[in-house]
């Protein structure tokens, strides 16, 4: 079946411009994460949701970062006012309902680079 | 706070060598530990997972023991493949975490024929 998806694979942009980064999971996943993978800080949590709401942002680097799920699927992570360490591949990972310890199943990554 | 340690990179090695990736981590109470790898041009995928002291997880070849006694969770494997050749990623699972995997900052291992 189809795995976890992303888009766009890649994106450069403007410091100071918005970017919207999309994740579809696979179907039936009831739970979603957010991660970046950059040089300086290796792989890092960003956000989890359960269905549509998000018990665990602790990872969000600060307020220019949100994201939303609607409809219990796809998920759009939006950066404000980018910056150059922004820069980053951003993983999308989703995993089957049941225990915490389900297999997450990641996507390709969106690659975000600032200008 | 909690934290995963693995073993800096590269590793290379000849095709049938023996291989281990040390892993450490610090945390409190029982986490749950796991292997991802990231083949060249592929998404992170999971290798194998221990769930509770001394659990061994396995697959592909690949080995792991949940040692609580030293706060390990070294990766091996007897004899590789040019096809092993990946980015390898140590990650646990706090107690009380609902998915907010933590990483280890990675492992390149890349084997010769």
């Amino acid at each position: 079946g189809a795995g976890v998806s992303q888009s766009p694979s890649n994106k450069v942009t403007e410091k100071g411009k918005d970017v919207e980064l999309r994740c579809d999971p696979i179907s039936g996943h009831t739970a979603l994460y957010w991660y970046r993978q950059s040089l300086g800080q290796g792989l890092e949590f960003l956000i989890y949701f359960q269905g549509n709401s998000a018990p665990d942002k602790s990872g969000l680097p600060s307020d220019r970062f949100s994201a939303e799920r609607t409809g219990g699927s796809v998920s759009t992570l939006t950066i404000q006012r980018t910056q150059q360490e922004d820069s980053a591949v951003y993983l999308c990972a989703s995993s089957p309902p049941g225990t915490r310890l389900n297999e997450q199943f990641f996507g390709p990554g969106t690659r975000l680079t600032v200008l | 706070g909690d934290s995963v340690t693995q073993m800096e990179g590269p590793v290379t090695l000849s095709e049938e060598a023996f291989l281990t990736i040390n892993c450490t981590y610090t945390a409190t109470g029982y986490p749950s530990l796991f292997w991802y790898v990231q083949y060249p041009g592929e998404g992170l995928q999971l290798l194998l997972k221990a769930t509770k002291a001394d659990d061994k997880g396995s697959n592909k070849g690949f080995e792991a023991t949940y040692r609580k006694e030293t706060t390990s969770f070294h990766l091996e494997k007897g004899s590789v493949q040019v096809s092993d050749s990946a980015v390898y990623f140590c990650a646990l699972l706090a107690t009380d975490s609902w998915g907010k995997l933590q990483f280890g900052a990675g492992t390149q291992v890349v084997v010769t024929p």
